[in-house]
């Protein structure tokens, strides 16, 4: 069972450069997420979705965009890239009781 | 506004000792607590959930509303759960989950 996947798992990149972020599940839930993970900061929401066609804005939205154009994919873009956007990013996907994630991927902006 | 907070950001016990990580949390509605595992070099996973009140490797977690605490317990720590762990919020139908910062365990020999 794949589950989350996230694409790709590492990317550096120049700033001012933008890049898509591709999580795919398997498992047909309605709500996704994406998140951010900081040292000392946890995880931060940056945007989600309650279903395909969906999304909203989560803690940390700026910087970032999404679409949900298909009910198993969520997209994470990010237009200009800076290096406060440096961070590892998590995909996640739920029905309500329990989230399920991606690996993760990490992102350098130099 | 939702919140969740986890005092303590690094944990270090001795193997065998109990073992108590906090989390209390801020939400007018009715919250779904849960609390989240990273291991090294592994994705997050799902430990536990209170709508279940179920014991996950030797780890509980009692929701009280009065102290608006989902602190994780367990009275015996063992190497093997050393990890990150973090608690969460589900907003009412689960349509946003947000997460406190953290507590990284660290069980000693």
């Amino acid at each position: 069972n794949a589950g989350v996947t996230q694409t790709p798992k590492f990317r550096v990149l120049k700033t001012g450069q933008s890049m898509t972020l591709l999580c795919a599940q398997d498992m047909n839930h309605e709500y996704m997420y994406w998140y951010r993970q900081d040292p000392g900061m946890g995880l931060r929401l940056i945007h989600y979705s309650v279903g395909e066609g969906t999304t909203a804005k989560g803690e940390v939205p700026d910087g970032y965009n999404v679409s949900r154009l298909k009910k198993q994919n969520f997209l994470l873009g990010l237009e200009s890239a800076a290096p406060s956007q440096t961070s590892v990013y998590f995909c996640a996907s739920t029905e309500g009781w329990g989230a399920f994630f991606g690996q993760g991927t990490r992102l350098t902006v130099v | 506004a939702q919140r969740v907070t986890q005092p303590e950001k690094l944990l270090s016990v001795f193997k065998g000792a109990p073992v108590e990580l906090k989390c209390n949390y801020s939400y007018s509605g009715s919250p779904e607590l849960f609390w989240y595992v990273q291991y090294s070099r592994q994705r997050l996973q799902l430990l536990l959930r209170h709508i279940s009140r179920e014991s996950i490797k030797g780890f509980t977690a009692d929701l009280n509303k009065g102290e608006t605490s989902f602190h994780l317990k367990k009275p015996f720590a063992q190497e093997e759960d050393s990890a990150m762990y973090y608690c969460a919020l589900s907003t009412t139908g689960g349509f946003k989950t947000i997460f406190g910062a953290g507590t990284r365990l660290f069980v000693k020999a």
